[in-house]
């Protein structure tokens, strides 16, 4: 089945405590981004990759980190979260670099809360 | 520079009556503009996608939306509500030859019996 995977789903942390949350895609996307959801908002995309090696920030990207080092995995890296940083994230792929063209796939979200 | 704006964070329809949900961007350039469905704990999905081949289109669920160049909108409507459609809903927009989409604050859709 062609998916999105994200693990965890929820996580409760502390402040300052370094987490990843992984993102994994099985359709050979080659473009992978991550979104936060806060209420009123909307989704907000706070990285985003176009291929392997090749990452950006979106715009929100203070205090997180991405690396994509194959073309399935899109890891998003909170080396010291705050409280600020709690949220819902969405990791989402696309058929190509070109992501405006085509529709995003999500995963099915991580439920952060960092006290 | 690209925006979305979507008016009304909530809807209540009745159960059978028409959905009308509101969305207008702002672009400079031609846009790509999509709506995308949440419902309660899972991802988006996408409804429908507008790129330009044909202003009124149609999606999953009974959907569809028509865009409208001299109104800068996408208004996303359905004739008749059901149950199953309460979610929240999201319009969004990227540019050509674009890497963002940038997407709106949701309207959350109610539906009455």
């Amino acid at each position: 089945e062609a998916q999105v995977t994200q693990n965890p789903r929820y996580l409760i942390t502390v402040t300052g405590k370094k987490l990843t949350v992984t993102c994994s895609q099985n359709m050979n996307h080659e473009y992978m981004s991550w979104y936060r959801q806060d209420p009123g908002l909307g989704l907000r995309q706070i990285y985003y990759s176009m291929n392997v090696e090749v990452t950006d920030k979106g715009d929100v990207p203070e205090g997180y980190k991405v690396s994509r080092k194959e073309k399935r995995n899109f890891p998003l890296i909170l080396e010291s979260p705050s409280p600020n940083q709690t949220s819902l994230y969405f990791c989402a792929s696309s058929l190509s670099r070109l992501a405006g063209l085509n529709e995003q796939y999500f995963g099915p979200g991580t439920r952060l809360t960092v006290t | 520079a690209q925006s979305v704006t979507q008016l009304g964070s909530h809807v209540s329809v009745s159960e059978g009556a028409l959905v009308l949900l509101r969305c207008n961007y702002s672009s400079s350039v031609p846009p790509y503009l999509f709506w995308y469905v949440q419902y309660p704990n899972q991802g988006l999905q996408l409804l429908l996608k507008y790129t330009s081949a044909a202003t009124l289109v149609k999606g999953i669920n009974g959907f569809e939306a028509e865009f409208k160049k001299s109104e800068t909108s996408f208004h996303l409507t359905k004739p008749s509500a059901h149950m199953s459609d309460a979610a929240e809903y999201f319009c969004a927009v990227s540019g050509t030859g674009g890497f963002k989409t940038i997407f709106g604050a949701g309207t959350r859709l109610f539906v009455k019996a």
